[in-house]
């Protein structure tokens, strides 16, 4: 089945920074990419997607990377404000309807 | 539309006693998800649905856990005998094609 590895667990940057998270999927058949925002005690939002047929999106300031042939796909944040800090999750949806989660990044940023 | 409507928002039960979590999805997605969150395990996937058929549920810890969708419309996740290490937060998510919407979840305690 597929499995989906996030890095880093957590990642510490001042404000204004750029914050890069990354991960990697194992089921070649997986053909939507997208990533989840989840504040302390709420649920995870959608904040963008990707799909296989695309190897880049932008939205303001943030953008995801996806490399069909290494299986990677990557969220980039930049001029990070405080109220960036969450959790990330990124996720890959199979061909069989499964939508499977990494787990997690914990960014802080710091005025 | 309202989103996905899960209940209850919380549950404190004790140990042995059978509990019932429900979740309405967004009308018009056809597929359920039920994830269980913890900060040991993250985000885990216990089982999903598609057109109300249970595809894949190789992620319910025990047979303890049960899960049905009688209609399009309302799913249940029921755990009987709960357990104190089943505390956790509980979502519900639907999606149509990849794109899922989560619910408020239903943090659960099992005392």
């Amino acid at each position: 089945g597929e499995n989906v590895e996030q890095h880093p667990s957590t990642l510490s940057v001042q404000e204004g920074d750029s914050a890069v998270i990354k991960c990697t999927y194992s089921d070649s058949a997986s053909n939507y990419f997208p990533w989840y925002k989840q504040e302390l005690g709420k649920r995870p939002q959608l904040i963008i997607d990707i799909r296989s047929n695309v190897g880049e999106k932008k939205d303001q300031r943030i953008a995801v990377t996806l490399n069909k042939t290494a299986k990677h796909f990557s969220l980039h944040i930049t001029e990070t404000q405080p109220e960036d800090s969450a959790v990330y999750f990124c996720a890959a949806f199979s061909g069989f309807q499964k939508l499977v989660f990494g787990t997690g990044t914990r960014l802080l940023v710091s005025p | 539309d309202a989103g996905v409507i899960q209940s209850p928002r919380h549950e404190v039960t004790e140990m042995g006693q059978e509990v019932t979590l429900r979740c309405k999805p967004i009308s018009g997605h056809n597929s359920l998800f039920w994830y269980r969150q913890t900060m040991m395990r993250g985000l885990e996937l216990l089982i999903y649905f598609n057109n109300n058929v249970p595809i894949d549920d190789s992620g319910m810890p025990e047979d303890r856990f049960s899960a049905k969708m009688p209609n399009a419309s309302f799913s249940t996740l029921k755990i009987q005998p709960s357990e104190p290490r089943d505390s956790a937060v509980y979502f519900c998510a639907s999606s149509l094609q990849g794109e899922a919407f989560f619910g408020q979840g239903t943090r659960l305690t099992v005392v």
